[in-house]
């Protein structure tokens, strides 16, 4: 069974980077069948999906074009874990935010969701 | 980016009722096409994947049909269990969600 298990803050300050890891288990981060992504939601924004990395022969990135300036994903195979780091937030990054694994386009296991607030 | 509109926003059921909630991408995303289930509190749970494929564990109850710019999530027989949000999604191109239907006790 497939289980994904987020830690990090839930208050960030604004102007400050987001981080969150997701500890993967049941599954390899490096399965080439998947991607590994982030998704947050929001009153304001509905469901968004941020961006993924995906193991292809090399690690492989995508992100959405409103957060590509100032967000990062990475796996780490030693601890068969990815991560989310977001820069310079500003309050309309508030919100629940999601680790996922995907598999032929849809998101079939979910973490348990971290409410982050940026506040100062 | 690919915009998702789902209609209704809201709907009002029965137990045992047919439901049909649609969803239109502006532009085709081909079968790359998935139909997730939202409860107050919780992360999504998909249900249908690649337009019609019933993700293992979900009740045949639920079916998902079309391609290219139209899609529809149909649940027969409506059960207590399925008043939830309902969200589509595509993942032809970056990936983005519809904005959801609400599926309340009429």
């Amino acid at each position: 069974q497939v289980q994904l298990q987020q830690s990090g803050p839930g208050l960030v300050k604004p102007s400050r980077t987001l981080s969150l890891t997701c500890a993967v288990s049941g599954d390899s981060v490096s399965n080439n069948r998947a991607a590994w992504s982030w998704i947050r939601q929001s009153p304001l924004r509905g469901l968004e999906w941020l961006g993924r990395t995906y193991y292809a022969s090399k690690w492989n990135t995508d992100f959405a074009e409103s957060v590509k300036s100032r967000i990062m994903i990475m796996a780490d195979t030693s601890k068969n874990q990815f991560s989310l780091q977001l820069n310079f937030v500003t309050p309309e990054d508030t919100g629940v935010y999601y680790c996922v694994r995907v598999i032929d386009g849809a998101s079939d296991y979910w973490g348990q969701g971290t409410l982050v607030t940026v506040s100062s | 980016d690919i915009q998702m509109t789902q209609s209704p926003s809201f709907l009002s059921a029965s137990v045992g009722d047919r439901v049909t909630i649609t969803c239109r991408a502006s532009q085709s995303v081909t079968d790359w096409l998935a139909w997730y289930q939202q409860k107050p509190g919780k992360a999504p749970k998909l249900l249908i994947y690649r337009a019609s494929n019933l993700q293992s564990g979900v009740p045949s109850r639920f079916s998902g049909s079309g391609s290219g710019t139209e899609f529809t999530l149909t649940i027969y027989s409506l059960q207590p269990d399925d008043f939830a949000t309902y969200y589509c999604q595509q993942s032809h191109t970056s990936r983005t969600f519809g904005q959801g239907t609400r599926v309340e006790i009429k």
